[in-house]
């Protein structure tokens, strides 16, 4: 099955630049969306962004000035770039395929579309420490 | 501010039934967007637990049911276990290529 190894920095000083890999075994990168997630100590969890095996990006508004999620699909692999950070990204970061997609559902004459978006695989996450 | 609202806690004593509601601000939760569910216990990575909005992963029990009404989505725990104290959480494609989490519920077993 699908698994997901992540890994990058660990300890950073405020300004430095984030940098986190992620690399997926076991399937295919073309039928999912690939993304970040990070959950801050004590809080709850925050999507960061995502990325398809085309190297389409999306990113939360938040956060869109300072991240970029790159994709290498020859390496099975794909990244987080999060710069000039602060003490307030602290975080764990998770790494985790997406599903998503849409439907049509018909009910007394009428057709209406239906989307779904989940995360089915995770990586173990990686403890990021933002400290001078 | 998490677009997707929870209850901070809920709790119940073993064998009880509850429910964790997830409510959508700008059409996160409405007619077209399905939501998924996560289940977290402390220290560990979240576990998929309800996609779709009602469907279950292989091997997640039964016990977990997930249904919608409206722009609120629900997660019921059925015949609770002191297994399942946990955090949980709702995320919903929230529209413009951007998903979103609920802020979590912290469920305990009395």
């Amino acid at each position: 099955q699908v698994q997901l190894q992540q890994w990058g920095s660990g300890s950073l000083k405020p300004s430095e630049t984030l940098s986190l890999t992620c690399e997926m075994s076991g399937g295919s990168f073309s039928d999912h969306l690939w993304s970040w997630i990070r959950q801050s100590p004590g809080m709850g969890l925050e999507w960061i962004g995502e990325i398809t095996h085309w190297g389409n990006t999306a990113y939360n508004p938040s956060l869109r000035n300072r991240v970029t999620i790159l994709i290498d699909t020859s390496k099975n692999q794909y990244s987080l770039s999060l710069k000039s950070v602060t003490a307030a990204d602290t975080a764990v970061y998770y790494c985790a395929r997406v599903s998503t997609g849409s439907f049509i559902v018909k009910s007394g004459g009428v057709t209406t579309p239906h989307y779904y978006y989940y995360m089915d695989v995770w990586g173990e996450g990686t403890t990021v420490t933002v400290s001078s | 501010q998490s677009a997707l609202t929870q209850p901070a806690s809920v709790s119940g004593s073993p064998g009880q039934s509850i429910t964790i509601s997830c409510t959508g601000a700008s059409g996160a939760v409405g007619t077209y967007n399905l939501v998924s569910w996560y289940q977290q216990h402390p220290g560990r990575v979240p576990k998929l637990i309800i996609y779709e909005g009602t469907k279950r992963p292989s091997g997640v029990s039964d016990r977990f049911s997930g249904s919608k009404s409206g722009d609120t989505a629900s997660l019921t725990i059925s015949g609770l276990q002191a297994e399942d104290e946990a955090d949980y959480y709702c995320c919903s494609y929230a529209g413009s290529d951007f998903a979103v989490f609920g802020g979590g519920t912290q469920v305990t077993v009395l």
